[in-house]
């Protein structure tokens, strides 16, 4: 079945960058997605990839896809302490008029220090 | 222009009491998903509706949850009777294409 594998934590330096690293093991999936999520707070969509490309850049976002090792990425410069969230890597397939529902990792928490 | 609404934000039921979530996705959107979300995890999804049809029901448990989505807008998940095992926060999403808006969840806790 479809899984994806996000490490548990990540801490890194104020002003650093942070990579955030997941795996998939659908070979079909379409579009892969990067979500936010702070504590009581439902998920913000930061930024997705189609399966055709390679790389995505929005502002301090930076997403890297390699297809044939099923690896996403997305790194965060200039990390800033409002960056301190919980960091979700999903994927999904399209069918009919949209898109599938989505299959997420555990989550990556992203730790600021000082 | 208003994100995904949903209500209650929090409830707390005893088990085997009957509880019911509502949303109210973004204008337009005609794709509304619900998931769950237990602590520590990730969300995963419930049930998918195109318009008012219900295309992916696969993951709801259907001895106690039901969902319905009339006219194609609002969408109400219903369960009933709850368990210890259904405390979590229920998400609703709604998306045009294949971004998906996720509104703020209703936090379920069953004692």
């Amino acid at each position: 079945g479809e899984d994806v594998e996000q490490s548990l934590f990540l801490s890194v330096r104020e002003g650093d960058s942070s990579v955030i690293n997941c795996t998939y093991t659908d070979s079909s999936s379409t579009y892969l997605y990067w979500y936010k999520q702070e504590p009581g707070a439902g998920l913000q969509l930061l930024t997705y990839i189609f399966s055709n490309m390679d790389m995505k850049q929005d502002q301090r976002l930076t997403v890297l896809l390699n297809k044939k090792d099923k690896h996403l990425s997305l790194r965060i410069a200039d990390t800033q302490t409002g960056d301190s969230a919980i960091y979700f890597c999903a994927e999904s397939e399209r069918s009919g008029g949209g898109a599938d529902g989505l299959t997420f990792g555990k989550g990556t928490h992203l730790i600021i220090q000082p | 222009e208003a994100g995904v609404v949903q209500s209650p934000r929090y409830k707390i039921i005893e088990k085997k009491q009957p509880v019911a979530f509502w949303c109210n996705p973004i204008s337009g959107h005609n794709t509304l998903y619900w998931y769950r979300q237990n602590l520590g995890q990730g969300p995963e999804l419930l049930i998918r509706y195109e318009n008012e049809e219900a295309v992916d029901d696969s993951q709801l448990p259907k001895d106690r949850f039901s969902a319905e989505r009339l006219k194609g807008v609002d969408s109400t998940l219903k369960i009933q009777p709850a368990e210890l095992g259904d405390s979590a926060v229920y998400l609703c999403a709604s998306s045009f294409s294949y971004e998906q808006y996720f509104g703020p969840g209703t936090r379920l806790t069953v004692t």
